[in-house]
């Protein structure tokens, strides 16, 4: 069935650090990916998406590119701020659209 | 209203007793979803309603689990004689014109079973 593996946490680093979270996907046909983010004490919030091979999602200063040669979907950000501090969600949909498969979440802590 | 509004944002029940969470999606969003995450992992699917109907309850884990939507509006998550097990946050979601468009979720209902 579909699944999403995303790299475990917890994550830490200095303020203005390069940020990768990788995640990898299994699904049968063409799904979308997607990175949710989730605030202290805040519901998910779609952070940003990609529907087709080769679409960079981007937002905030994330990206994330869909390579379905690798079956990728990795998070990256050049400059991180104490506020990007959350636990990061990598998803697919399916092609049925009914339902998205979550991974596990990253723990991000940035520390001044 | 501007976001997803659950309710309660707590509840501790005890072992065997039924419950109801409560999930107001943002006005006019027509489908409407629920989730379970269980602490340190992330969100499961359960249940999905398009209009007043379930278009897809194949995530529900038994039959202890329900879900309505009577108006297409609100909906009410039904578990009923809790188990432990069932101590998770239910997270509600909707959305405008289907998944692949984003939900917007609410901040969940926080379920302990004593």
């Amino acid at each position: 069935g579909d699944s999403v593996t995303q790299m475990e946490g917890p994550v830490t680093l200095s303020e203005e650090a390069f940020l990768t979270i990788n995640c990898t996907y299994t699904a049968t046909g063409y799904p979308s990916l997607f990175w949710y983010v989730q605030y202290p004490g805040e519901g998910l919030q779609l952070l940003l998406k990609a529907t087709k091979a080769d679409d960079k999602g981007s937002n905030k200063g994330f990206e994330a590119t869909y390579r379905k040669e690798t079956t990728s979907f990795h998070l990256e950000k050049g400059s991180v701020q104490v506020s990007d501090s959350a636990v990061y969600f990598c998803a697919l949909s399916d092609q049925g659209g009914n339902q998205f498969y979550f991974g596990t979440g990253t723990s991000l802590t940035v520390i001044p | 209203g501007a976001g997803v509004s659950q309710t309660p944002s707590n509840k501790v029940t005890e072992k065997g007793k039924y419950v109801e969470l409560r999930c107001d999606p943002i006005s006019g969003h027509t489908a409407l979803y629920w989730y379970r995450q269980s602490l340190g992992q992330g969100p499961e699917f359960l249940i999905y309603f398009q209009g007043t109907g379930a278009a897809d309850d194949s995530g529900l884990p038994n039959d202890r689990f329900f879900a309505v939507r009577p108006e297409g509006s609100v909906s009410t998550l039904k578990i009923q004689r809790t188990e432990r097990g069932d101590s998770a946050v239910y997270l509600c979601a909707s959305s405008l014109d289907g998944v692949n468009y984003g939900y917007t979720f609410g901040s969940g209902t926080r379920l302990t079973v004593v």
